[in-house]
């Protein structure tokens, strides 16, 4: 069965500094390319970041590439997701999703980031 | 980046009712489209990828057509565990863009 647990969020300050992590079981964890969706309070899906089974293609959204890094280590099943010089607009359910074929199609529970002072 | 439009934002249907949403993509995404149901205080669940294909163990009410820049999805008598929010999704380009997504509700 498939599972992805994320944790890492909470509260921090504008302008702080977080990690998620989101630990995979149930399928072959470096054959599958992962991806980061966040949802704010009461708003839609918005994606964030992409890494592909190896690692070694990232991708993100222009709100934010240059401040988020999105990482894996396939010897634990483990993605992350460093987020620095976090801002309130980045307060959100952050959600851990598996792709096939190009399509996120199983996501885990989320964890929620709040940034505020 | 590709802007995903849906309508409608919101939609008041009855159980056994048949409805249509749509999605129209700024430019053309081919058949890289997928539609996503989220209820309420819960993680999305995949439904359809590549337009029309349905995920493992969707029930069969649901289907999705369309390809290039129109694509709709299709619940044909609508059950209790249908009432949702319903998102679409291009993976044509990056970024990967999600409509604003279509509340359905119970009539």
């Amino acid at each position: 069965e498939v599972q992805l647990l994320e944790s890492g969020g909470g509260l921090v300050l504008p302008g702080g500094s977080l990690r998620l992590s989101c630990a995979a079981s149930g399928f072959t964890f470096s054959g599958y390319a992962m991806n980061w969706v966040r949802q704010a309070p009461g708003k839609g899906l918005e994606w964030v970041s992409a890494i592909s089974g190896s690692g070694g293609d990232t991708y993100y959204a222009d709100s934010v590439k240059g401040r988020f890094t999105i990482s894996r280590d396939n010897s634990k099943n483990t993605l992350s997701l460093q987020m620095n010089s976090l801002r309130a607009d980045d307060t959100a359910m952050y959600y851990c999703a598996k792709e096939k074929g190009e399509v996120p199609d199983f996501w885990g529970q989320g964890t929620l980031v709040t940034v505020s002072s | 980046d590709i802007q995903m439009t849906q309508s409608p934002s919101s939609l008041s249907a009855s159980v056994g009712d048949r409805v249509t949403i749509t999605c129209r993509a700024s430019q053309g995404v081919s058949s890289s489209l997928a539609w996503y149901q989220q209820k309420p205080e819960k993680a999305p669940k995949s439904l359809i990828f590549s337009a029309s294909n349905l995920q493992s163990g969707v029930p069969s009410r649901f289907s999705g057509s369309g390809s290039g820049t129109d694509f709709t999805l299709t619940i044909s008598g609508l059950q209790p565990e249908d009432f949702a929010t319903y998102y679409c999704q291009q993976y044509n380009s990056y970024p990967i863009t999600f409509g604003q997504g279509t509340r359905l509700e119970i009539k």
